[in-house]
């Protein structure tokens, strides 16, 4: 069945250091990526998507990339702030199977 | 996107109560879906609620324990019964465009039992 192995936390960084939060994924056909943000306290936002191979989705200065050969939709941001401290989860959904399927989520915590 | 009302946003509860969880949306949608995240977990499906069907509840979640409602294509309310202290946790709405598209959460209900 689908699944994602998302990186594990929590993860520690100064402010302006360069992100990497890891994410792979198992699924049949051609399923759609997402990563969603989780601020203290908060429900779930979406940060970014992509629908297809090789997409890439970015906003607020992440961006992650569809990687169909690796299996993967790394997150990544070259500067990160004391605000953007939340926890990150890679989901999937589609393939075969409609349902959201989602990875651990990985804290993140930025010190000024 | 649609905005989802949920409420309450958190409340402490007496072992053995049962509180009951409300999801209102701007626009009609066909399934709506409730979610549970234990303390720092991801998040668990519970059930699918459609209109005017019962709910389909996921392996591990029962119809006695989360009874859910969905009286009309715009609200859904969910109800955790006869509470535990295993039950604290955060209980999120959601519901999901058709297709490979993003899902939309509410704000969450943030329980706590004791």
């Amino acid at each position: 069945g689908n699944s994602v192995t998302q990186m594990e936390g929590p993860v520690t960084l100064s402010e302006e250091a360069f992100l990497t939060i890891n994410c792979t994924y198992t699924a049949t056909g051609y399923p759609s990526l997402f990563w969603y943000v989780q601020y203290p306290g908060e429900g779930l936002q979406l940060l970014l998507k992509a629908t297809k191979a090789d997409d890439k989705g970015s906003n607020k200065g992440f961006e992650a990339t569809y990687r169909k050969e690796t299996t993967s939709f790394h997150l990544e941001k070259g500067s990160v702030q004391v605000s953007d401290s939340a926890v990150y989860f890679c989901a999937l959904r589609g393939g075969n199977n409609r349902k959201l399927i989602w990875g651990l989520g990985t804290s993140l915590a930025v010190n000024p | 996107s649609a905005v989802i009302s949920q409420k309450p946003s958190r409340d402490i509860c007496q072992r053995g109560t049962s509180l009951t969880i409300q999801c209102q949306v701007d626009s009609q949608v066909t399934m709506m879906f409730w979610y549970r995240q234990q303390p720092g977990q991801s998040l668990t499906l519970i059930a699918t609620a459609n209109q005017g069907s019962e709910a389909t509840y996921e392996s591990g979640f029962v119809i006695d324990k989360f009874p859910i409602s969905r009286p009309n294509l715009t609200f859904s309310t969910l109800t955790v019964s006869n509470m535990s202290p295993e039950d604290s946790s955060i209980y999120l709405c959601s519901l999901e465009g058709t297709g490979n598209t993003e899902a939309f959460f509410g704000q969450g209900t943030r329980l706590t039992v004791v």
